[in-house]
């Protein structure tokens, strides 16, 4: 199976910073990786996928990058809404597998 | 719009079954695939399989091979999750997913989600 790593586990920061969660594959998936944000208490959200391409209805303020093994998620500018766990998965190959998440908190 | 509905919270004995249904409107139910997804209490996320609601083939997880049974109903455009032999390591939160990409661009399916239903919680205990 491919394992997924996501560093930091947990970040806090205020509203208006930049945040930059990055996304590990154990091996090279191409550009075959998703990104999902989940609240407390609430199904997943999808965001983007081929690591670039938002989900329609995703604001801009979001973005990904990355190919091969190493990938990342920006938040341009953090808004009260954007505090919430996000995490990566890849569909390289089965079985899907996941990022164990980043918290992103309120400093 | 898209929706996908996910029957209620279920508790259940050690050894039981539960099913759990996911309800599609909003678009047409066979073009596109549905995953199942289960998170446990604090824990990550595991995909449980994938179902193809034209022709009801699945794939499923090894971890799940031989207890989930994944089906379909295309007049209701439902799809079904039955996990079997339940223990308290089953106790979780388990969401069904649309597929991102309609199986009419996407043979096999994209594999990435797009809409998820709302979750349902199955609880086992004696």
């Amino acid at each position: 199976d491919i394992q997924m790593t996501q560093s930091p586990s947990s970040l806090s920061a205020s509203v208006g910073d930049r945040v930059t969660i990055t996304c590990r594959a154990s091996q090279g998936i191409s550009n075959y990786l998703a990104w999902f944000q989940q609240k407390p208490g609430k199904a997943p959200k999808s965001l983007i996928y081929a690591a670039s391409s938002l989900q329609s209805g995703v604001p801009s303020k979001f973005s990904g990058s990355g190919s091969g093994t190493d990938f990342t998620l920006t938040i341009s500018s953090l808004q009260p809404e954007d505090f919430a766990t996000y995490y990566c998965q890849q569909y390289y190959s089965y079985p899907l597998t996941f990022g164990g998440g980043t918290k992103v908190e309120i400093k | 719009q898209v929706q996908v509905v996910q029957s209620g919270a279920e508790v259940k004995t050690p050894g039981a079954s539960v099913k759990v249904s996911c309800k599609a409107s909003g678009y047409t139910f066979t073009n596109y695939y549905m995953h199942w997804v289960r998170q446990a209490p604090g824990q990550g996320l595991a995909w449980m399989g994938i179902i193809n609601p034209s022709g009801g083939s699945a794939t499923y997880a090894q971890k799940f091979q031989g207890r989930v049974t994944m089906t379909r109903d295309t007049s209701t455009s439902t799809v079904y999750m039955e996990l079997s032999s339940l223990t308290s390591e089953d106790t979780a939160v388990y969401y069904c997913a649309r597929d991102g990409c309609s199986s009419t661009i996407c043979q096999g399916g994209g594999n990435y989600f797009g809409y998820w239903g709302q979750g349902t919680l199955v609880t086992v205990s004696s």
